[in-house]
């Protein structure tokens, strides 16, 4: 059974900095992983989809990987904003089952301190 | 380009009265269409899934129905909300390949007293 975990629970780094964002998977078979960003009270913006043959996906400051024998997903954030701050989700379309039914990790809340 | 509206986005209803939320999509056609669910600490969960017109699969047994009487649009209704429906409802879509990217409405804010 497909599972997808992001560590750490919560993030909190000063403005500037580059961060990473984790997020593991436990069944390599995917169609693709997509990150999204969530703001208090909103709904779901898509950053980054990555498709399975894909190693990378980049927009802007944002860069995405994926290493699918390893199970994980990074989001790297360069020179983080405060504007960053928001909860970052990671998704994994699997082949096995139902693969209309995304499987979705708990998120990561990041805090971008000016 | 494509663009996806739900409404309203805040709705407090009494337990046992009906309920309608609506979704839009916009600049595109034949879309897969989802419903979920968002409770706080336990992530997204797929509610209904629509690939069609009338074509509506059900993720989650429970006190909620959808329906899809038009190409773009998708609708989650109930016929006597429980205080346990209360959450936060999203609407999404993907193009006519099942696998590619999923793109969300604002979010309906329902809270049943």
């Amino acid at each position: 059974k497909q599972e997808v975990t992001q560590i750490p629970a919560a993030l909190s780094v000063p403005e500037g900095e580059n961060l990473v964002l984790n997020c593991s998977f436990t069944d390599s078979a995917i169609y693709n992983l997509q990150w999204f960003r969530q703001d208090p009270g909103k709904g779901l913006t898509s950053l980054l989809l990555i498709q399975s043959s894909q190693r990378e996906q980049t927009s802007g400051r944002l860069n995405a990987s994926l290493d699918k024998s390893s199970g994980r997903s990074t989001l790297y954030i360069a020179a983080s904003q405060p504007g960053d701050s928001a909860t970052y989700l990671c998704a994994v379309r699997p082949y096995a089952g139902n693969n209309r039914k995304l499987i979705w990790g708990l998120g990561t809340s990041l805090a971008v301190n000016p | 380009s494509q663009t996806i509206h739900q409404w309203p986005a805040t709705l407090v209803q009494p337990v046992g009265s009906p309920l309608s939320l609506e979704c839009t999509v916009e600049g595109t056609s034949n879309p897969n269409l989802y419903w979920y669910r968002q409770a706080a600490g336990r992530g997204l969960q797929l509610l209904f899934y629509s690939i069609g017109i009338d074509q509506i699969s059900s993720e989650v047994p429970q006190n909620l129905s959808a329906s899809r009487p038009q190409d773009r649009q998708f609708i989650l209704s109930s016929k006597k909300l429980l205080l346990s429906d209360s959450g936060f409802y999203l609407c999404a879509w993907t193009g006519q390949v099942f696998n590619g990217e999923l793109f969300f409405g604002e979010g309906s804010r329902l809270t049943v007293l």
